[in-house]
């Protein structure tokens, strides 16, 4: 399998302007996980899916963040207006059950930059 | 609520030396512990998970991580660090249930430097 798939790696945006982060979960998983880094706030769980279901999205800082998963094998991040405290690294990551035990697999990122 | 705290954002060690990476967690019910490793511009990857069924848990690359309640920590160590163990660690809990269930929340993170 080839993993979680992110794209894009990087993206550079101007301030105002929508971004789109997407992500294809490993085949199977049926969590998933979009998560934020940055140097001030570490890893912050913005919202997760169960079976394609939003479980909690209490971590997603406002308004112009929205998750989609309109199915088992693709999700989105939207940004829209973007703001320069918006300048993260965005994770996706899967997992294979609900259940607390259950490993979270961590795509690459997307490196979003916001002027 | 669950949450981890790491004790040291950063920690240096010679080449061949003890490595000692404290995480204590907090969980109103029985908690689940894992250690991730990221590598420069990479994903996280894990290293060991706790899930009750034996208190010393050994992963990947010679790491291992002791789960003590009555200390509610969950210290990750090598025996003998290696040049290529440079990374940030990092610390989680999930929880059996409550309002947190399904929820991997992850501590601050520790850079580990190794030097010659």
């Amino acid at each position: 399998d080839a993993g979680v798939i992110q794209s894009p790696r990087h993206e550079v945006t101007e301030m105002g302007q929508e971004v789109t982060l997407r992500c294809k979960p490993i085949s199977g998983h049926n969590s998933l996980f979009w998560y934020r880094q940055t140097m001030m706030r570490g890893l912050e769980l913005l919202i997760y899916f169960n079976n394609n279901v939003p479980i909690d999205d209490s971590g997603m800082p406002e308004d112009r963040f929205s998750a989609k998963m309109p199915n088992a094998s693709f999700s989105t991040l939207k940004i829209q207006p973007s703001e320069p405290r918006d300048s993260a690294v965005y994770f996706c990551a899967s997992s294979s059950s609900r259940g607390p035990n259950a490993e979270a697999f961590f795509g690459q990122g997307t490196r979003l930059t916001v002027v | 609520a669950q949450s981890v705290t790491q004790l040291g954002s950063h920690v240096s060690v010679s080449e061949g030396a003890l490595v000692l990476l404290r995480c204590n967690y907090s969980s109103s019910v029985p908690p689940y512990l894992f250690w991730y490793v990221q590598y420069p511009n990479q994903g996280l990857q894990l290293l060991l998970k706790y899930t009750s069924a034996a208190t010393l848990v050994k992963g990947i690359n010679g790491f291992e991580a002791e789960f003590k309640k009555s200390e509610t920590s969950f210290h990750l160590t090598k025996p003998s660090a290696h040049m290529s163990d440079a990374a940030e660690y990092f610390c989680a809990v999930n929880s059996a249930g409550g309002t947190s269930y399904g929820k991997l929340t992850f501590g601050q993170g520790t850079i580990l430097t190794v030097h010659p």
